[in-house]
């Protein structure tokens, strides 16, 4: 089973509103990432994390806030988003981040808007 | 950091067509994939790809790593094919950098 899920597929939310999105693996993989699409631009690392760790943090605004409760699970917490944050979010996981030699798996995204 | 250059950025063909997409990237890799995403988003893997050549039904990439570049053919195109291709590859921190993507579009 290569299947990494992603909920909710679709989230309309307003500048004040608080919301999260959830991803989920059971392959054992140790580390899991968020990445943000814009349209008609490829992905763009913002998280990662490794054996529940955050590694690594893109310069993020702190507007986003990621939190990984256990090896399968991985969350983002958004708050007080603005229009330009409109994106498609994706979750990917991996076997560990510091093998070179393997496979990023990607969920399907959650396509978010922000009025 | 690395630079990875896809081209052609776009590429229209007509059903049954053959079609030849390009990936160069300016350092050394260990670890360099080819990905599809289907118009809902979804990113599907196709190769992992470091170096050599690979097949996979009618598709197969192949990679010159001492010349930094990477292939990616598509054989007797099908609509369902449509879709960005995405060639990524890992940094020197381990993190996945993608190029900008060839938009394909398969006409029936």
């Amino acid at each position: 089973d290569t299947e990494v899920t992603q909920t909710p597929k679709h989230l309309v939310m307003g500048m004040t509103n608080k919301k999260s999105l959830k991803c989920e693996q059971h392959m054992g993989h140790r580390a899991m990432y968020w990445y943000k699409q814009k349209a008609k631009k490829p992905p763009e690392l913002m998280f990662v994390y490794s054996y529940e760790k955050l590694s690594i943090n893109e310069s993020v605004p702190s507007r986003f806030s990621p939190e990984c409760p256990n090896s399968s699970l991985l969350n983002l917490h958004l708050h007080a988003l603005q229009p330009e944050d409109s994106a498609l979010y994706l979750c990917a996981s991996s076997q560990d981040k510091y093998t070179t030699q393997e496979t990023q798996y990607f969920g399907p995204g959650t396509r978010l808007l922000v009025l | 950091g690395i630079q990875v250059e896809q081209s052609p950025p776009d590429l229209i063909l007509q059903e049954g067509a053959n079609s030849t997409l390009r990936c160069n990237f300016s350092d050394s890799v260990n670890n360099l994939q080819w990905f599809h995403q289907n118009p809902w988003g979804q990113l599907i893997n196709l190769f992992y790809i470091p170096s050599g050549t690979k097949q996979n039904g009618r598709l197969s990439a192949t990679t010159v790593a001492t010349e930094r570049y990477s292939l990616l053919y598509i054989s007797s195109s099908q609509t369902t094919d449509s879709g960005v291709y995405f060639c990524a590859v890992l940094d020197n921190n381990n993190d996945m950098r993608f190029g900008a993507g060839t938009r394909l579009t398969v006409k029936p």
